[in-house]
């Protein structure tokens, strides 16, 4: 089974451009998990999506959107592209087989961005 | 989500056990500990999670205190390729709910040959 892959894996902006980062779940996988990881914050959680809808969010300015199609393929916007946005970006998916499911997730390879 | 310490960094030789520990002294009845190790630049890798009885699988196992207050990792034949950071992580839910995962900054493992 295919794993979680993200594309790009390396993009280069600027400063005030708006950027698209693609997710593509495990088959079969239906939440999708985004994550900002940097040197200074480490690991920290953007938003869920599950069946195409928005269930959780991190504490991230509006700046940063998200969205899932009803393939559960998910993708996520950053507008006005600042500095501190260079990070990698993961992506992690998982069954989500029930409620009180413990099934893990697997998380993609990242996407790296680098704001200049 | 219950918080976790983990020592910043340990060494390991290779071919020896690696046991990695963890404390979550806030830990409630209805949270699991996972563990996951993120090889420099790659995405998370999942290792084991546990509830309150002891785990293995063929990655690693988890040793869980009776009082679940703390956990320990084992690597029982640690190579090169282990050289990883090394996550504990509390969670009731396996996205970590409202919050997803909180990673914390891990054990930086380093396997030497």
């Amino acid at each position: 089974k295919a794993g979680v892959t993200q594309t790009p894996r390396y993009l280069i902006k600027t400063r005030g451009q708006q950027v698209t980062l693609s997710c593509s779940p495990i088959s079969g996988h239906r939440s999708v998990s985004w994550y900002q990881q940097t040197p200074g914050q480490g690991l920290q959680f953007l938003f869920e999506y599950f069946s195409e809808t928005q269930r959780n969010k991190g504490n991230f300015p509006g700046r940063f959107s998200g969205r899932q199609f009803s393939n559960s393929r998910s993708e996520m916007n950053v507008s006005t592209l600042e500095l501190g946005d260079s990070a990698l970006y993961l992506c992690a998916s998982q069954p989500l087989l029930g409620l009180g499911s413990t099934d893990t997730q697997y998380f993609g390879p990242g996407t790296r961005l680098t704001v200049l | 989500d219950a918080k976790t310490t983990q020592p910043p960094s340990m060494d390991c030789a290779e071919g020896r056990a690696a046991n990695l520990p963890c404390n979550h002294s806030t830990i409630s009845g209805n949270e699991y500990v996972y563990w996951y190790r993120q090889i420099h630049s790659q995405g998370p890798q999942y290792i084991i999670h546990g509830l309150k009885n002891n785990e293995t699988n063929e990655m690693a196992s988890l040793i869980i205190t009776e009082d679940r207050k703390s956990s320990t990792l084992i690597l029982p034949h640690a190579t090169l390729r282990d050289t990883a950071v090394y996550y504990c992580i509390v969670s009731a839910y396996s996205g970590g709910g409202a919050d997803g995962l909180t990673f914390g900054k891990g054990t930086h493992l380093i396997i030497q040959p």
